[in-house]
């Protein structure tokens, strides 16, 4: 019952290094997200994919990118990374984002240092 | 995006009641009040969600005035293992954008 799975759990990078971080889920789910988190500041959404197929920006996009791989992954990529980016990156799924009332489900985080 | 207002700590002693209330005045006609729970390490896990009056689950109560303009999450009898970050969620029912706050940090003493 693994519900969502993010890789890696922990990663150090150096500005400038690409990176890809990894999400997938087992509960056919169809909306995923992305999210990060710093300190007393809660968690902000940077893209979120209402469907297979589709991706849209959330509050915080810039320097990110999305993949919507297929209804189970859902990737996040820094092409040059930057210290401001160092932080606690979540990705979630919810059955569907079309209706206010489904609830979203976290994976247990990537945490990210860019030095 | 309605914005949430909640108390940045609680603090409190194992076999009480905790009640944390959350201020969202904009919030719209066919939106839902969700609250989430984060423990260390972990991402948020989803507690209980409603749409006014009062909604019940094995974990907490979630209280909405006819208003709903705020709520109040009710945490009965907590433990140490209470001791959590705790989100209170607004989401718009015309758009996927989602918005945590700070959370309100409640510390559990025995």
């Amino acid at each position: 019952n693994a519900g969502v799975t993010q890789t890696p759990k922990f990663q150090v990078l150096k500005t400038g290094q690409s990176m890809t971080l990894q999400c997938a889920q087992d509960m056919n789910h169809n909306s995923m997200y992305w999210y990060r988190q710093d300190p007393g500041m809660g968690l902000r959404l940077i893209y979120y994919s209402a469907s297979e197929g589709t991706t849209d920006k959330g509050e915080v996009p810039n320097g990110y990118n999305v993949s919507r791989l297929n209804k189970r992954e859902f990737s996040l990529r820094l092409e040059s990374a930057a210290p401001s980016q160092t932080s606690v990156y979540f990705c979630a799924s919810s059955e569907s984002s079309a209706s206010s009332n489904q609830p979203q489900h976290f994976g247990d985080g990537t945490r990210l240092s860019i030095l | 995006l309605a914005k949430t207002t909640q108390p940045i700590s609680m603090d409190s002693y194992e076999g009480q009641e905790v009640n944390i209330t959350c201020s969202h005045n904009n919030i719209a006609t066919n939106d839902y009040i969700t609250w989430y729970q984060q423990f260390p390490s972990q991402g948020p896990r989803f507690i209980i969600q409603g749409y006014k009056t009062k909604v019940t689950n094995e974990v907490a109560s979630l209280f909405i005035p006819a208003d709903r303009k705020s709520s109040t999450l009710s945490l009965p009898r907590v433990s140490l293992s209470d001791t959590a970050v705790y989100y209170c969620l607004v989401v718009r029912s015309n758009d996927y954008k989602l918005s945590f706050g700070a959370g309100t940090t409640v510390t559990v003493r025995a």
